[in-house]
């Protein structure tokens, strides 16, 4: 089975700009978050998306914006960008069983913000 | 609001000795509490969910145990190895409608061969 895929890997953009991450989950999940992780941190929870549905949304301003396709894919956009938005963007998703939400993540897009 | 402690930053071990990292977390209403491993610059890879309602997992050399009363958990290490040496993180999930988990920092552990 295929893991939870995110394009691109890398990239590196200037304060000002927008930019547009790409996330695909597993097999048969309709459920992905967004997470963000800056160097020497946790994760923080950016966004959750169910059948194309926003079902959470953490600390963030409004500059950060997420969707989810019919396929369960989902983007996460970032306009107007800071220094301080340089990170390691993680994608998750998950199945439910019961009570359990097992999330799975993704490699993680490496943002670099010059 | 919910906040995650992991106790210690760094751990630096020889190999084959058995070690243990904590974890602790303010609000006892946990649905469940996932233990991650995270390689440099990596994702992360989950390697035990315990259920609120369990007090241990087990896979392999891992073993997680859960004290939701006090607010803690543990990930025992047995036997370990360089291969081991990675950040480990320690996420709960609060109650509510959306999967959100709140993380700790993370304890980085090295393994000397």
């Amino acid at each position: 089975d295929t893991g939870v895929t995110q394009s691109p890997t890398h990239l590196i953009k200037t304060r000002g700009q927008q930019v547009t991450l790409r996330c695909s989950p597993i097999s048969g999940h309709k459920s992905v978050s967004w997470y963000q992780q800056v160097l020497g941190q946790g994760p923080q929870f950016i966004f959750q998306y169910y059948e194309k549905e926003e079902r959470g949304r953490g600390n963030f301003p409004d500059r950060f914006s997420a969707r989810q396709f019919p396929n369960y894919s989902s983007e996460l956009n970032v306009n107007a960008l800071l220094l301080g938005d340089s990170a390691l963007y993680l994608c998750a998703s998950s199945f439910r069983t019961g009570q359990i939400y097992e999330q799975y993540f993704g490699p993680g897009t490496r943002l670099t913000v010059t | 609001k919910q906040e995650v402690t992991q106790i210690p930053a760094a751990l630096s071990v020889p190999e084959g000795e058995n070690l243990v990292l904590n974890c602790s977390f303010t609000d006892s209403a946990i649905y469940n509490l996932q233990w991650f491993r995270q390689d440099p610059g990596k994702g992360l890879t989950s390697l035990l969910l315990i259920q609120s309602s369990q007090r241990e997992q087990t896979s392999g050399r891992l073993n997680a145990s859960l004290d939701k009363s006090s607010g803690r958990s543990t990930l025992y290490i047995a036997a370990s190895q360089p291969g081991d040496s990675a950040t480990y993180l320690c996420a709960v999930k609060p109650p509510g409608g959306s999967e959100k988990l709140v993380f700790g920092k993370g304890t980085k552990l090295t393994v000397n061969p």
